[in-house]
């Protein structure tokens, strides 16, 4: 079955660089693209940037200058880097799946990954 | 960005009642519009896609409407599982932009 599942450290220091994995089963990434949402606590959501099946990535203009996502389609996993964090950053962080075909929208979510940005 | 008004932001109801949350976009975004129940502690989970179409799983009593900048989402018959948060989004533009949720409560 369709799985999705986010890795990555749970406290970072403030200006220093995130990085996460989402962890993918169940499906190709050579044929769903995937995107990443965050969430701070107890607020709303903010879609922060995609990975297309085809390689091609899209950013949110608000985080482009400090956000990179990347993937290796031979071990089913997408990354996301993002430097000079700071306390705002401090959200639950998602990754998701994305038909394309019908609509972009997220028909799978990982189990989220909490990040704390603090030092 | 286009930006997405959700309302209201909170709701009280009770078991068996009808409810609906609207979600109004700044712009036409032509029917590319989600929802997403959140459980608290939870993910979110797709609902209603394309506006007015049921996701795979998602029991009949859940439905989606609008269109323009105008949409909803109606539960009919409440159930205690539907208490939840739940959120709108648009993705006929980018940045995708979410509504700030709806908080349901059973009265």
């Amino acid at each position: 079955q369709v799985q999705l599942k986010e890795s990555g450290p749970g406290l970072v220091q403030p200006s220093q660089t995130l990085s996460l994995t989402c962890t993918v089963s169940g499906f190709s990434l050579m044929d769903y693209s995937v995107h990443w949402v965050r969430q701070p606590p107890g607020k709303g959501l903010e879609w922060m940037g995609r990975m297309k099946y085809d390689g091609d990535t899209y950013y949110n203009s608000a985080l482009k200058s400090r956000l990179s996502i990347s993937r290796d389609t031979s071990k089913s996993q997408v990354f996301l880097k993002m430097n000079s964090l700071q306390t705002e950053d401090t959200a639950i962080y998602y990754c998701t799946r994305v038909e394309d075909y019908s609509g972009d929208y997220f028909d799978y979510w990982g189990q989220g990954v909490m990040v704390t940005v603090s030092s | 960005d286009i930006q997405m008004t959700q309302s209201p932001a909170s709701l009280s109801a009770s078991l068996g009642e009808t409810v609906t949350i609207e979600c109004r976009a700044s712009e036409d975004i032509y029917n590319g519009l989600a929802w997403y129940q959140q459980k608290p502690g939870k993910s979110p989970q797709l609902l209603i896609y394309n506006a007015n179409s049921l996701h795979t799983g998602v029991p009949s009593r859940f439905s989606g409407s609008g269109s323009g900048t105008q949409y909803s989402l109606k539960i009919n018959s409440l159930q205690s599982e539907d208490v939840a948060s739940y959120f709108c989004q648009q993705y006929y533009d980018y940045p995708y932009t979410f509504g700030a949720g709806t908080k349901l409560e059973l009265k």
